[in-house]
């Protein structure tokens, strides 16, 4: 059974950054991407990038470079979503969210429970 | 990037009523697209893939047409259950992109 696990809700200051977990089980890591989606409060999705579970390369969505920062730990099935210099816009919902194959362009089955990121002063 | 417009961005409607949204994209994506359903506090659940097939453990209720630039998801009889948002997703090029979601309400 695929499991996507994410990390509990964040309360940070403005300036501060954050790092989210999203831990695999149930397949093989390094066989499927992994995409990451925000959820501002009442918005809608939006589609920040993925990251190549086999080659750890990146690639980001316009508006989601140079503050955002994509990660993995293959040996422990992870993936990281790190945010540096956090605003107050960066409150939102953030899902990891396993591709159906080994490239993002391949549709989304399996989600994570999303990891609620506040940022606040 | 391919934009996805869906409508309505919400709708009121009766147990039982047949519901249809639709997504278009700004250019052809072939049948790259999946429908979520999305409750609140909860992450999407996937309902239909390659435009028209039904994800498995879905309600026959639900079901998904299109190709090309215009897509459909359609509840054939609305169930207390349904009541969510629903989302269309393109993942035809990069960056794939969502529908801005529709609203399903209680009339």
């Amino acid at each position: 059974q695929v499991q996507l696990v994410q990390s509990g809700s964040e309360l940070k200051k403005p300036g501060a950054s954050v790092k989210v977990s999203c831990k695999a089980s149930g397949y093989t890591f390094t066989s499927y991407a992994m995409n990451w989606v925000r959820q501002a409060p009442g918005q809608g999705l939006e589609w920040m990038g993925w990251i190549n579970t086999n080659t750890g390369n990146p690639t980001y969505a316009q508006g989601f470079t140079g503050r955002f920062v994509f990660s993995l730990d293959t040996s422990v099935g992870t993936a990281y979503l790190q945010i540096d210099s956090l605003k107050a816009e960066d409150t939102a919902v953030y899902y990891c969210a396993r591709s159906e194959g080994n490239t993002a362009l391949r549709g989304v089955l399996w989600w994570g429970q999303g990891t609620l990121v506040t940022v606040s002063s | 990037d391919i934009q996805m417009t869906q409508s309505p961005s919400s709708l009121s409607a009766s147990v039982g009523d047949r519901v249809t949204i639709t997504c278009r994209a700004s250019q052809g994506i072939r049948n790259d697209l999946n429908w979520f359903q999305q409750k609140p506090g909860k992450p999407p659940k996937r309902l239909i893939f390659g435009a028209s097939n039904l994800q498995g453990g879905v309600p026959s209720r639900f079901s998904g047409s299109g190709s090309g630039t215009e897509f459909t998801l359609t509840i054939s009889s609305l169930q207390p259950e349904d009541f969510a948002t629903y989302y269309c997703l393109q993942h035809n090029n990069y960056p794939q992109t969502f529908g801005g979601g529709t609203k399903v309400e209680i009339k």
